[in-house]
């Protein structure tokens, strides 16, 4: 079965570069998440999108942005890097909003340098 | 806002015993789902079992249950027949329902428990 895809699975950025993250939800699933879970802790939420448009924001910083597309998968622009978002970055999708499962991706992995 | 607490921070038990891990939560809403999710060493996040705030029975899935006290805020996760397997990082985790037909609040998770099963 076809699960969430995330890209890159690793990327290693230099402090103030930009870095995208790419999530690829579970076909026909419609809500997307994006938590970000530093070293030894647990995942903080983020921002998620439920058709297309943002449903609920978490503690994402003001120089990190995120959209979902028409064909649903989302991107997570991160800019102004520091060494603290060094983290791994998950995406989750479910169908139709909050209370079903949400299927995880495999993360990915940032380390800002 | 709100918060759950995993008072355990390591377990440790033998195969095939039974292990119990805790969670209680703190929340003003009264339509909530709550969850126990997986993390093995692969950093992979697993759904373990999931829990609607509204529906008395206590979830099973297999060797897992849970005993939902909604009075105490108190959501603990049996698992019988411990297996090697099942070695992880376990996180309890909160979700409002925002609305029934879609929405989608994000998860509050605890701090986790790392469950270690010994052969």
């Amino acid at each position: 079965a076809a699960g969430v895809i995330q890209s890159p699975r690793h990327l290693i950025k230099e402090k103030r570069e930009t870095a995208t993250l790419k999530c690829y939800p579970i076909p026909r699933h419609d809500t997307v998440y994006w938590y970000q879970q530093g070293p030894g802790q647990d995942p903080q939420f983020l921002i998620s999108f439920y058709e297309k448009m943002q449903s609920d924001k978490g503690s994402i910083p003001d120089r990190f942005s995120a959209q979902q597309f028409s064909d649903y998968h989302s991107e997570l622009n991160m800019s102004s890097l520091e060494l603290g978002d060094s983290a791994l970055y998950f995406c989750a999708s479910s169908l139709e909003g909050g209370g079903t499962e949400a299927f995880f991706g495999q993360g990915t992995r940032l380390t800002v340098v | 806002a709100q918060t759950v607490t995993q008072s355990q921070p390591e377990m440790s038990v033998q195969e095939a015993e039974t292990v119990t891990l805790s969670c209680t939560y703190d929340t003003s809403e009264s339509n909530y789902y709550l969850f126990w999710y997986k993390q093995p060493p692969s950093r992979q996040m697993i759904l373990v079992i999931r829990q609607e705030a509204y529906k008395q029975q206590n979830a099973t899935e297999n060797r897992f249950s849970v005993n939902f006290q909604k009075a105490a805020k108190s959501f603990s996760l049996k698992i019988s027949d411990s297996q090697l397997g099942d070695t992880a990082m376990y996180f309890c985790a909160f979700m409002n329902l925002m609305y029934s037909g879609g929405g989608a609040d994000g998860l509050t998770f605890g701090k986790g428990t790392h469950l270690i099963i010994q052969p």
